[in-house]
């Protein structure tokens, strides 16, 4: 079991420029999520998934686009990055809906916009 | 809106030092609350699940309460070790897919 995996590690991106970003996990969960981690504010929650083919904004979605074509994979999409979006993006994966149920979390990318 | 809060933003403590960390959250209409382990660059690794209707879980030296009605946790760490040093996160489960995260601590033991 690989557990959540993401790539890139790191990416720096211009203003402008578009890039996905990729998640994928090997414990078919249903429900996957994408969070942003910016120094002194925790991590806030984008998007997320609870199956294939179902999507829901988060906290924090503007600039950002999620598909969840299979239930392996989770892109994340930035159509235009600005520096607004620089920092680390987790993605994570939980079975169900249970409440004893908790998140498996990929190793994050770090992004730079600049 | 749900807040989380976690004080103190970072510690320092000797090696073998006994310690608590501190979790507060403003609506109690919570399923569950989870303490995480972050290591610098990595990702996160869940340590203790306390489901609402509980009261702690202990987890080897670690040991996690919940309070709800005062909107409290702690995350107590006994006879602390280097390999102890990380960012220890709180987080809320509040249904659908959307923990709801603290600041963090950032923890160092002194060798």
């Amino acid at each position: 079991n690989a557990g959540v995996t993401q790539t890139p590690k790191f990416q720096v991106l211009k203003t402008g420029q578009s890039m996905t970003l990729q998640c994928a996990q090997d414990m078919n969960h249903e429900y996957m999520s994408w969070y942003r981690q910016d120094p002194g504010m925790g991590l806030r929650l984008i998007h997320y998934s609870v199956g294939a083919g179902i999507t829901d904004q988060g906290e924090v979605p503007n600039g950002y686009n999620v598909s969840r074509s299979t239930t392996e994979d989770f892109p994340l999409r930035l159509l235009s990055a600005a520096p607004s979006q620089t920092s680390v993006y987790f993605c994570a994966s939980r079975s169900g809906t249970s409440v004893l149920e908790t998140q498996y979390f990929g190793p994050g990318t770090r992004l730079l916009v600049l | 809106k749900q807040e989380v809060t976690q004080i103190p933003a970072a510690l320092s403590v000797p090696e073998g030092e006994n310690l608590v960390l501190n979790c507060s959250f403003t609506d109690s209409a919570i399923y569950n609350l989870q303490w995480f382990r972050q290591d610098p660059g990595k990702g996160l690794t869940s340590l203790l699940l306390i489901q609402s209707s509980q009261r702690e879980q202990t987890s080897g030296r670690l040991n996690a309460s919940l309070d709800k009605s005062s909107g409290r946790s702690t995350l107590y760490i006994a006879a602390s070790q280097p390999g102890d040093s990380a960012t220890y996160l709180c987080a809320v489960y509040r249904g659908g897919d959307k923990l709801i995260f603290g600041s963090g601590t950032r923890l160092l033991v002194r060798p």
